[in-house]
This record gives structure tokens, C-alpha cells and sequence, in this order.
């Protein structure tokens, strides 16, 4: 069964710190991984799209790594700010026939000042 | 990126009305337009995809009869509820693919709550 399991389900730091979330699926085949911010009451934002040859994509400080291998992913947001605050949900597309895409529960991430 | 809207943001309706639901596709134009229902602490749920010009796909479990979607245009597409219930109060939200990109953009949601 496609299932895309991410965490830890939430998460709490103070501003400045680094924090690292976790994403592990099992949909094959794979097209590839999003990992997108939803801030609450809105609607998601990409910060990250992973084909199956990338290893590491950066977008400012937030980092995704893959490991399509051992179907793992992960997302790391470096000197964490206040607006960091949001649900942060893995995504994986499936490439088969329907290229579904497959979300995950999401990490509600709390940054504290 | 490109950008997706939806209006109204929010909207309180009493049960057995009828609410529509407008997703804008605003800087490009997207053949494919895609519904999402999301319920509190729960991922989105895909409730249809909709196709400009033809009649849209849903999701297994989902009532076209009562979610009803047209997709006229290249730059809306629209979501009615019909008659409304407190069960169908949720967050509904709408993404557009972006041929230039290939990439789906999403809008900002939709808060239905059905009195």
C-alpha cells in the first residue's frame, strides 16, 4: 500500500535553533518528493521538489535530503525564525497510471521565541 | 511562482444551502485544476480533479452530485456544495498545474462551516 509516514508528529524549539524532520514511504513507483509548508488556515507551499537522482536540494535554510534506497527523507530548517512555525507535510508521487500524489499527516513544527 | 486564488476565504452557511467555491488560476493558465477537502490535525484529501472543458474525475468516496465542479476556462474552476450539512464543514482548497513548470500551485483554502 502507498503510504507516506512522517515524524515526529509535532515538534517544539526556540528561535535560532536548528530542527530536522523525517519522512518515510513506501510508494512505488516513484516520480518524486515534495515537501511542502501550511501555515495554519492557508494553503501549502512548496519548498522542495526531489526526483529520485537528487540527494540534497537546499531552498534558503531549509534543506531535503533523499534516500531512495531505504525510502527516506528528510527536511531540516537551519536558525529556525518564528514564521517557521506551520505544519510541514512529505508528499510523494506515485509513477504509475493515476501519478497520484500521496500526503503525508504532516510535523505541526512550534518555534518559540 | 505562479499564483492560485480562492474566494470566499471563509463563508457560514445554514444546513441545506448551497455554497460555490471559486478557484483562480491568476498569472497562467492551467488544463487541470485540482479539489482538496482537509479536516483539522488531517492531510489533504483529493476530492476531484477537473479538467477545463470536460466533466471532472473524482475520488472514490466522493459525491458528484453533491460536490459539483465546473472547470470553464482556463482560469476558473469552481466548487458548489449542495445542501449543504455540519458534516461538510472543512477546509476545502483548490491547486492549479502550471504547464510552465509542470507543477501544481495551490490557493490559500476555502473555510466552509455549515451551521
Amino acid at each position: 500500500k502507498n503510504q507516506v509516514e512522517q515524524s515526529p508528529q509535532s515538534l517544539i524549539i526556540l528561535e535560532g535553533k536548528n530542527c530536522t524532520l523525517q519522512c518515510n514511504y513506501t510508494v512505488s513507483p516513484f516520480s518524486n518528493l515534495r515537501w511542502y509548508k501550511q501555515d495554519t488556515g492557508r494553503g501549502p507551499v512548496s519548498l522542495t521538489i526531489m526526483t529520485f537522482s537528487e540527494n540534497t536540494k537546499s531552498n534558503g535554510r531549509y534543506t531535503a535530503t533523499l534516500d531512495a534506497d531505504t525510502k527516506q527523507s528528510s527536511l531540516h530548517i537551519t536558525a529556525s525564525q518564528l514564521s517557521d512555525s506551520a505544519s510541514y507535510i512529505c508528499v510523494v508521487r506515485n509513477a504509475g497510471n493515476n501519478r497520484k500524489l500521496i500526503w503525508g499527516l504532516g510535523t505541526s513544527l512550534a518555534v518559540n521565541p | 511562482g505562479a499564483v492560485v486564488s480562492q474566494h470566499p476565504s471563509w463563508v457560514i452557511c445554514k444546513s441545506g444551502t448551497s455554497v460555490k467555491i471559486e478557484c483562480r488560476s491568476l498569472d497562467f493558465q492551467a488544463t487541470t485544476m485540482f479539489w482538496y477537502r482537509q479536516f483539522p490535525k488531517q492531510s489533504l484529501m483529493l476530492m476531484a480533479t477537473s479538467n477545463e472543458g470536460s466533466k471532472a474525475t473524482y475520488e472514490q468516496g466522493v459525491e458528484k452530485d453533491k460536490f459539483l465542479i465546473n472547470h470553464a476556462s482556463l482560469t476558473l474552476s469552481t466548487l458548489t456544495v449542495t445542501s449543504a450539512h455540519p458534516e461538510d464543514s472543512s477546509f476545502y482548497i483548490c491547486s492549479a498545474t502550471d504547464p510552465l513548470y509542470n507543477e501544481q500551485f495551490f490557493g490559500p483554502g476555502t473555510r466552509l462551516t455549515v451551521l
